[in-house]
């Protein structure tokens, strides 16, 4: 198993900033993917943080509103950028060894922007 | 396209009695990954199971244990003599085979054990 390290672990930020997130994996993985969690909800993958190119990004979510790095195989950013009070909700930031395998997560950020 | 359907919305329980948690799939692949995911009020998801489409024996992993079935596309989850620390949201998720496909989540269902 993987063990992941996220922080911060929660944040409140004044609307118009931008928060960066770490996210460090205690191995090597092939797969690193960042989600969005709105309360009560699912998760929604954000983008899934390629290792030495750009991050892939789902449909509603751009690179720059949401910038992601991943410079190596144990560690990913990500930005929240120009934030609003929409963004509020808890990111998570997941890892996976490879397509058969489970995925482990993170302890979530809990953003709050006001 | 590949979807994940947990039916319960929330469920709630009187300690010792036991759940089932459905979870319904649809996907095209012919291999393709199920899991089951915890999370507590705590917020961190917890992996409970991980299933691959070509072996459906079921599981058991002391109270917990995993029905899969293929011809019913399903993936239930039942939790015998339930307890309170039982009480979380229970995320079941699908993944195909192919390299950088990630998970897709069901909704999620909140179960909730009473004293």
């Amino acid at each position: 198993s993987a063990v992941i390290s996220q922080k911060p672990s929660r944040d409140i930020c004044q609307r118009g900033t931008s928060l960066t997130i770490q996210c460090q994996v205690d191995s090597q993985v092939t797969m690193m993917f960042w989600y969005r969690q709105q309360p009560g909800q699912s998760l929604t993958l954000i983008a899934t943080a390629n290792q030495g190119s750009e991050a892939t990004y789902e449909s509603g979510f751009v690179i720059d509103k949401f910038p992601i790095s991943r410079p190596n195989l144990t560690f990913s950013t990500l930005t929240v950028s120009n934030m609003s009070p929409e963004d509020s909700s808890i990111y998570l930031c997941s890892a996976r060894a490879n397509v058969y395998t489970e995925a482990f997560f993170g302890q979530g950020t809990r953003l709050t922007v006001v | 396209a590949q979807k994940v359907t947990q039916a319960q919305t929330e469920i709630s329980v009187v300690e010792k009695e036991d759940v089932t948690l459905d979870c319904v799939y649809e996907t095209r692949d012919t291999t393709y990954y199920l899991f089951w995911y915890k999370q507590p009020p705590s917020g961190e998801l917890v992996f409970l199971i991980r299933r691959n489409s070509f072996d459906e024996q079921n599981e058991i992993s002391g109270r917990y244990s995993w029905n899969f079935q293929k011809s019913t596309s399903s993936f239930n989850f039942t939790i015998t003599a339930s307890q309170v620390v039982d009480s979380a949201v229970y995320f079941c998720a699908l993944s195909g085979d192919n390299y950088g496909q990630n998970f897709v989540f069901g909704p999620g269902t909140r179960l909730s054990v009473l004293p």
